[in-house]
């Protein structure tokens, strides 16, 4: 089931901070972050993991609430080049045998001067 | 090193038509995931291959099919083209399965198909 990403779409202005949520109804695994620009290929950004451990973008966080089955990604100072689409991909906890990452719809995230 | 490599880069096909569309991923890397990239639904799994065994497959019709060769390379193909296959069709590749561990997932540039 496809994760619910909120907001849709969200304008900043250089400087200001940006949260954007990722939320499942399936228990989770783990959560990957991916930004995509216009006409490129989309970029990982960040993993987190059931249990706490995080792997991505030394200038980027996230947190993942396993209760609540969410994870937001947070955007601080932003610059121009933060602007794109953010995804967020989930993959349920399973036990064994599922590596299906199923992304969200998208978060468009755009910064102007 | 080189990226996720994918061809052709643009395509137009009419119904009824089918399509065979390449991926190579990055040296070394084993998995290689489908998606379909549409306006307003994100990015969908398609199927990922590993080992040149179909891993895993999204809720597409049986119209969509994929292989993986010996050297990793994959195609996926798909055959009487309806006008709602228009999407851009992207692959990507990790070191083993992706979604567990530090297996994060290198995109490719995409093949924009386009049916008329």
């Amino acid at each position: 089931q496809q994760p619910v990403q909120s907001p849709q779409a969200v304008i900043l202005r250089e400087g200001e901070d940006a949260v954007i949520n990722c939320s499942s109804s399936k228990a989770l695994y783990s959560v990957h972050w991916y930004r995509q620009k216009h006409g490129e290929a989309p970029v990982f950004l960040m993993i987190l993991l059931k249990g706490g451990e995080q792997k991505g973008h030394e200038k980027i966080s996230a947190s993942f609430n396993e209760k609540k089955q969410q994870s937001s990604l947070y955007l601080t100072a932003s610059q121009l080049s933060y602007s794109g689409t953010y995804f967020c991909g989930t993959d349920p906890f399973s036990g064994a045998g599922s590596y299906q990452l199923t992304f969200g719809k998208g978060t468009k995230l755009s910064v102007i001067p | 090193k080189a990226g996720v490599t994918q061809t052709p880069r643009y395509l137009i096909k009419t119904r009824g038509q089918q399509v065979t569309l390449s991926c190579s991923p990055i040296s070394g890397h084993r998995s290689v995931s489908w998606y379909q990239q549409t306006p307003g639904q994100g990015l969908q799994f398609l199927f990922e291959y590993f080992s040149e065994t179909q891993r895993n497959k999204g809720n597409f019709p049986g119209r969509f099919s994929g292989r993986q060769f010996s050297n990793s390379r994959s195609e996926m193909n798909v055959s009487t083209l309806e006008l709602g296959d228009s999407a851009l069709y992207l692959c990507a590749s990790s070191l083993s399965r992706p979604a567990r561990g530090d297996n994060e997932q290198f995109f490719g540039p995409g093949t924009r198909l386009t049916v008329l």
